[in-house]
């Protein structure tokens, strides 16, 4: 069965510091995709970032990284110096490549960045 | 380029009543995927609709149903709604093609069962 784990439910932070979101999946899929979405108070998801699972290169854009470790089944979110408008509900989600192209989605970790 | 578009993006119905949802995908997204979300269940994956034709579905009854037309929009409908169909409904369109795999999300429709 696949799964998204968030044990997150809700961090808060002051402005200008570091944070980490956490995600673990399972899944039986040799090959998969995984996903960070952002979703503000207006409801709309937005699209941070993919990562297939044969790169596990970590990425920056930003003050945005991501850390892949296909070892312990985990893709990281850290958030530099952030900011209020880094407040929101982030999740992690998995995608097989191949055949249902259907998202499992973690329950989220919502984020309070106080000024 | 505009983002996917939903309409209405607010609704209030009647338990028995019938819905249909609209959603109008990013210009040249071929895929598009319906997504309810709940604070009890979360995001759960409803259906994808590609060349008019429904690829997957979730587990929903039957009550639950979609369609798509030949330029991508798609609707879905959801009939005999119960209080518990409240939720916010998402839609999400795709680019399929190679190396491109990230659904995009409109701003949802927020369906309110009384």
């Amino acid at each position: 069965a696949q799964k998204v784990t968030q044990a997150q439910t809700e961090i808060s932070v002051v402005e200008k510091e570091d944070v980490t979101l956490d995600c673990v999946y399972e899944t039986r899929d040799t090959t998969y995709y995984l996903f960070w979405y952002k979703q503000p108070p207006s409801g709309e998801l937005v699209f941070l970032i993919r990562r297939n699972s044969f790169d596990e290169q970590n990425e920056i854009s930003g003050r945005y990284s991501w850390n892949f470790q296909k070892s312990t089944s985990s893709f990281n979110f850290t958030i530099t110096a952030s900011q209020v408008v880094d407040s929101a509900v982030y999740f992690c989600a998995l995608a097989p490549t191949s055949g249902t192209y259907k998202y499992i989605f973690g329950t989220g970790t919502r984020l309070k960045v106080l000024a | 380029k505009a983002g996917v578009t939903q309409t209405p993006r607010y609704l209030i119905k009647t338990r028995g009543q019938q819905v249909t949802l609209s959603c109008s995908p990013i210009s040249g997204h071929r895929s598009v995927s319906w997504y309810q979300q709940t604070p009890g269940q979360g995001l759960q994956f409803l259906f994808e609709y590609f060349s008019e034709t429904q690829r997957n579905k979730g587990n929903f009854p039957g009550r639950f149903s979609g369609r798509q037309f030949s330029n991508s929009r798609s609707e879905m409908n959801v009939s005999t709604l119960e209080l518990g169909d409240s939720a916010l409904y998402l839609c999400a369109s795709r680019l399929v093609l190679a190396g491109s795999y990230e659904q995009y999300f409109g701003p949802g429709t927020r369906l309110t069962v009384t």
